[in-house]
């Protein structure tokens, strides 16, 4: 089945710093997806993202999927993003295939 | 406002007494499922259903029913919970969308089992 990587798996930031977090699939996809989990463990949606770019306030993502990945770009980091940040696509029986997540720290 | 409810958000109970989570979506969708959380293990699905009346098991099924009776809620039920089913649960709802499916996640359920 489909592989999903994402680095790094750690990132420590200062309130301010930019980032960019990459996601890996080992196969074609028509799907993916990235999610935020808040430190109360909530999954919240940030981007549909199958292919092209989006933006939306200080995020955006990039999804280049004849080169198999995706790029989540945070800026003007603040504190308020930290958490675990997932990747996921679904395989043909709609189950979410995850990354195993980036651990973002924002520092003020 | 389109989105996934649980019920309830935190539960500690004892081995062997049965419990309900409870899922609902308000987007009319035909895909729901359940995945379960847990540290070094990441998110496991446990059931999932394509439609009314049709379930079927995910990775992780053992110790655990669903039933989809209306198309806007998909209960799990842990008939006999034991401590190893201690973990964080997610309901998702999802739509065909051209072959993909777009899923929505709901709060979470922390279920502890002592």
């Amino acid at each position: 089945g489909i592989q999903v990587e994402q680095s790094p798996p750690d990132l420590i930031l200062q309130e301010g710093a930019n980032s960019t977090l990459r996601c890996n699939f080992s196969d074609s996809v028509n799907n993916l997806q990235w999610f935020h989990q808040n430190p109360w463990g909530q999954l919240i949606n940030l981007f549909y993202i199958p292919s092209g770019t989006k933006q939306n306030g200080r995020l955006s993502a990039t999804t280049v999927a004849t080169e198999r990945y995706s790029l989540l770009y945070i800026s003007s980091s603040q504190t308020t993003d930290s958490g675990v940040y997932f990747c996921a696509t679904p395989n043909q029986g709609g189950k979410l295939i995850f990354g195993q997540g980036t651990e973002l720290s924002v520092k003020p | 406002e389109a989105q996934v409810t649980q019920n309830p958000r935190y539960l500690i109970t004892v081995t062997g007494k049965k419990l309900t989570v409870t899922c609902s979506q308000n987007m009319n969708h035909e895909y729901m499922s359940w995945y379960r959380q847990d540290p070094g293990l990441g998110l496991r699905q446990i059931y999932y259903s394509m439609n009314v009346e049709v379930t079927d098991k995910g990775d992780v099924p053992e110790g655990y029913k669903v039933s989809r009776k209306e198309k806007r809620n998909f209960p799990l039920i842990l008939e006999s919970p034991s401590p190893n089913q201690t973990s964080l649960y997610f309901c998702a709802s999802s739509f065909d969308r051209e072959g993909s499916y777009e899923q929505y996640f709901g709060p979470g359920t922390r279920l502890t089992v002592t």
